[in-house]
């Protein structure tokens, strides 16, 4: 079973503007994910933040998290073409649990 | 080291076939994990090891799936007895344990059931 949801599943943005994607789960976590998916590649690992965590920033990404809500959101900032794929939120339950993937969000970026 | 490895990257198999994967973590993890996804749709986890030992395995995986990590370095994935409904791509991912960590993952085997 899929945990995380993302909103809105395609999202489509002229380049030079912020994208800003948003994932709801149901159980607690131990931390949250976010993967980035290239078309028919495997998942690259965005960042990582822990559920005593609020905000965390990584060159033009920027994550937050809201265990109250049990939602997150990933803000990418003045987005490149090269930024067009698919979005994945990702929940760990703890130390021995596994990742639970949402459905993802498809970004398109226009040149 | 080179990340991830999974081979073959494309596999074509008859229904009723039996197919093997294979997948190589990166040398200092000592989780392994196996996803499947369709077309759409996020990774669904199907199981994971920490070294050699097997801890979790989903409903997904039915009797016509076995996963082994000999030594605790690659791991192979079996399907036997192929269906169309096992069309799909295959992920491997690794990660240091506790996971606190990313997962790194391999580009995927894409399995087609003709």
């Amino acid at each position: 079973s899929q945990q995380g949801e993302e909103d809105p599943q395609a999202l489509s943005i002229q380049e030079g503007e912020n994208a800003t994607m948003n994932c709801s789960y149901k159980t607690s976590i131990n931390n949250l994910q976010w993967y980035r998916q290239n078309s028919g590649r495997g998942l690259v690992h965005l960042i990582l933040i822990r559920s005593n965590e609020r905000e965390k920033h990584s060159g033009r990404l920027r994550v937050t998290l809201d265990t109250s809500k049990k939602s997150s959101s990933l803000l990418i900032t003045a987005s490149r073409a090269a930024d067009t794929a698919s979005y994945f939120c990702a929940t760990d339950g703890g130390a021995n649990s596994k990742l639970t993937f949402g459905k993802g969000i498809t970004l398109s970026v226009r040149p | 080291d080179t990340g991830v490895s999974q081979n073959p990257r494309h596999k074509i198999t008859k229904r009723g076939q039996n197919v093997t994967f294979r997948c190589d973590p990166i040398s200092e993890h000592n989780r392994l994990y196996w996803y499947r996804q369709t077309l759409g749709q996020g990774p669904e986890f199907l199981t994971y090891f920490q070294n050699e030992a097997q801890l979790e395995k989903s409903r997904l995986l039915s009797d016509r799936f076995s996963a082994e990590r000999p030594k605790g370095s690659f791991s192979t994935l079996e399907i036997q007895r192929t269906e169309q409904g096992d069309s799909a791509m295959y992920l491997c991912a690794s990660s240091l344990a506790p996971p606190d960590y990313g997962y790194t993952f391999g580009s995927g085997t894409r399995l087609t059931v003709v």
